[in-house]
């Protein structure tokens, strides 16, 4: 089993749409979560922290749960800019490394 | 304050030639994570560096190896470069070894292996 899994899509969603994305990881231990987006070509950019009681951003919202292990991203009202691939990041606890999923691309359309 | 800086933006190499890559973190931060990313393909770990010293490496050969030198800037060298080693290579700093760790990235060195 991977330590980081988010499902690669693509998810085509209508401009407007709430979209949510999960991402399971393995080692219960760990204690920092964080979403990046990355745009085609470019460099991941960080997009926000998760934190235990949840956090919201605008339009975007993280949420953990420990007990099952994974953390989700929901966006609503989606515009065409947010077409990107979303990477589910988790510390590993053992030496703070980060662990990095593969992504989740998102393609918002008109 | 600037980010995090990668030099070259481009470089174009042959078979078994050497590449060298450069970065240079944020003011303040002291690691250097090493990042590979073949087109269309996730990031891959190559190496971390924290105050000097190598923390860990990723599942790459030993042709992949870097430093970090006393300013905390970083430099990976890759030798007898293969046409597989084409990609995208990130540079992300951070402000050290801790658990709230957020990396930022710099924009890469396109590296491309005829």
């Amino acid at each position: 089993r991977k330590e980081v899994e988010q499902d690669p899509g693509p998810f085509n969603v209508p401009e407007g749409a709430t979209v949510a994305f999960n991402c399971t990881y393995s080692n219960s231990a760990s204690q920092s979560f964080f979403w990046y987006r990355q745009d085609c070509r470019k460099e991941p950019k960080l997009l926000m922290s998760v934190y235990s009681s949840g956090n919201e951003d605008g339009r975007f919202t993280a949420q953990l749960n420990r007990a099952s292990q994974y953390i989700s991203l929901l966006i609503r009202d989606s515009k065409l800019s947010d077409s990107a691939t979303y990477l589910c990041v988790v510390n590993s606890d053992s030496n703070y490394q980060l662990i990095w999923g593969a992504g989740t691309k998102l393609i918002i359309k008109p | 304050e600037a980010g995090v800086t990668q030099s070259p933006t481009h470089l174009i190499k042959t078979r078994g030639q050497q590449a060298t890559l450069r970065c240079s973190p944020i003011s303040g931060h002291t690691s250097v994570y090493w990042y590979q990313q073949a087109l269309g393909l996730g990031l891959q770990f190559l190496l971390w560096y924290d105050e000097g010293e190598e923390r860990n490496r990723g599942n790459f050969p030993p042709r992949f190896s870097g430093r970090q030198f006393p300013n905390y800037s970083s430099e990976l060298n890759v030798n007898a470069l293969e046409l597989e080693d084409s990609a995208l290579y990130l540079c992300a700093s951070s402000l050290g070894v801790g658990s709230y760790n957020e990396q930022f990235f710099g924009p890469g060195t396109r590296l491309t292996v005829l």
